[in-house]
């Protein structure tokens, strides 16, 4: 267990639908991470929090839509997703300092399948 | 194209062999470097890093080698055992901004008992 949870493990939604993910670190971390992980392509940093301000958004669509309420939690709202979307989404936790990068650790992930 | 990648996808070795999973980088300015594991149906694990000022890091049965001349990382793995059976990534940080690592595709180590 690295102290990163994430829920639900696994997903299926239509494209249509709005759902969430959750993610809880138990480090006592600053820093929290969403990235996409698809078959046979390294993994695609989405956002990056910072103390719970958002700091990185890499050109993700307004499909998926971040909310950091306090350092331990994050959650990703994914609305009129396309089945393109389907893929591992893994969050991860870092201690978090301006301006240097520090070990990120991941959560085991949530599989996501669109239909 | 990705500047970090991989010179094999799949390394195959037997039971108490040593391991050793290359990286390359294309970037100068990169200065910290990370190799996590990943099993099937797990998230990535850290295994060990290393910042550019060194080129040698040693931890419990796992060795990185930096050389930042031909910008070149390995991973060794000493002994290798049936739990080592995962994908292995490394990752490289280009300076600047919180987060931005930068991930390799990957490497499918399997270990034959």
């Amino acid at each position: 267990e690295t102290g990163v949870t994430q829920t639900p493990r696994h997903l299926v939604m239509g494209m249509t639908n709005k759902k969430s993910l959750k993610c809880e670190q138990h480090l006592g971390h600053n820093a929290m991470y969403w990235y996409k992980q698809s078959a046979k392509k390294p993994l695609e940093l989405m956002f990056v929090y910072n103390f719970k301000e958002q700091t990185e958004n890499n050109s993700v669509p307004s499909r998926f839509s971040p909310e950091c309420p306090n350092s331990s939690h994050l959650f990703l709202h994914l609305h009129t997703l396309q089945p393109e979307d389907s893929a591992l989404y893994l969050c991860a936790s870092s201690q978090g300092s301006s301006g240097k990068v520090d070990t990120q650790y991941f959560g085991p992930g949530t599989r996501l399948t669109v239909l | 194209g990705e500047s970090v990648g991989l010179h094999l996808p799949t390394l195959s070795v037997q039971e108490g062999d040593n391991s050793i999973i290359n990286c390359a980088y294309s970037n100068s300015a990169s200065d910290y470097f990370i190799w996590y594991k990943q099993e099937s149906g797990k998230g990535p694990q850290f295994i060990i890093d290393i910042r550019s000022n060194m080129d040698k890091r040693q931890g419990q049965r796992v060795t990185v080698l930096l050389n930042k001349t031909v910008k070149h990382l390995s991973l060794q793995i000493a002994a290798t055992q049936p739990g080592d059976s995962a994908v292995y990534f490394c990752a490289e940080n280009r300076g600047g901004s919180q987060g931005n690592l930068i991930f390799g595709k990957g490497t499918k180590l399997s270990v034959k008992p």
